[in-house]
């Protein structure tokens, strides 16, 4: 059983197309977020939600919009992709804000 | 003030030698400071976490140390093995409210490879 599962885990798209990334985590966690990793694999926070309410928001372009239907899914929406949004995104959640992260398997973006 | 700091950004290890990777933080606010590891292609994986209140934890081989006064924590791996190899990430987290609470600020990764 995969506890924070994402998908799709390959995502290869155009520029100036519209795309969603999907998450669910069977871990019972209230807290959920969306963390992307560059291609220097460096790790940034873009946002967290906790019981569906939006806590951070890490001046991320509002053409990122995530959705969270119940505590247990967390959506990424991305309008109009830039090449500079390819990345690797991560879908996580924790219990309590901040301990004990589990890390989805990442989504792999990329932008021609 | 949000940094962490980390190094080396590689390190190459006999099996059986001790890994060392090294963090250093600005915000004295931080009060949790876990461990991650990252395979190939997997998510980031925690590994092991310290409060500032105690300056060491140890979890079988890996062992952190932390130094309140100097602002810097450390992992080391005892018998490191060919299946150590990954990157690391030292990460911190405020929970203790704020806009920042629950957010990990993580450091710029360790590759880590361990040569049988």
């Amino acid at each position: 059983d995969t506890a924070v599962s994402q998908t799709p885990k390959y995502l290869v798209t155009q520029m100036g197309n519209d795309k969603s990334i999907k998450c669910e985590q069977n871990l019972g966690h209230d807290t959920m977020y969306w963390y992307k990793q560059d291609s220097k694999k460096f790790l940034k926070i873009m946002f967290s939600y906790n019981n569906k309410e939006l806590i951070i928001n890490e001046t991320v372009p509002n053409r990122f919009s995530p959705k969270s239907p119940d505590k247990a899914h967390l959506n990424l929406h991305i309008n109009s992709l830039e090449l500079g949004d390819s990345a690797v995104y991560f879908c996580a959640s924790s219990q309590d804000q901040g301990f004990r992260v589990f890390f989805g398997s990442g989504t792999q973006l990329s932008v021609l | 003030q949000q940094q962490v700091k980390q190094s080396p950004q590689s390190l190459i290890v006999q099996k059986g030698g001790i890994s060392i990777i090294n963090c250093a933080y600005e915000n004295t606010a931080f009060d949790y400071f876990p461990w991650y590891q990252q395979f190939p292609g997997k998510g980031p994986a925690l590994l092991i976490a310290i409060r500032p209140d105690v300056s060491e934890k140890k979890e079988g081989r890996f062992t952190i140390s932390f130094n309140k006064s100097a602002k810097q924590f450390s992992l080391h791996i005892m018998d490191s093995q060919p299946g150590d190899s990954a990157t690391y990430f030292c990460a911190a987290s405020l929970n203790a409210g704020g806009t920042s609470y629950g957010k990990l600020t993580f450091g710029q990764g360790t590759i880590l490879t361990v040569h049988p």
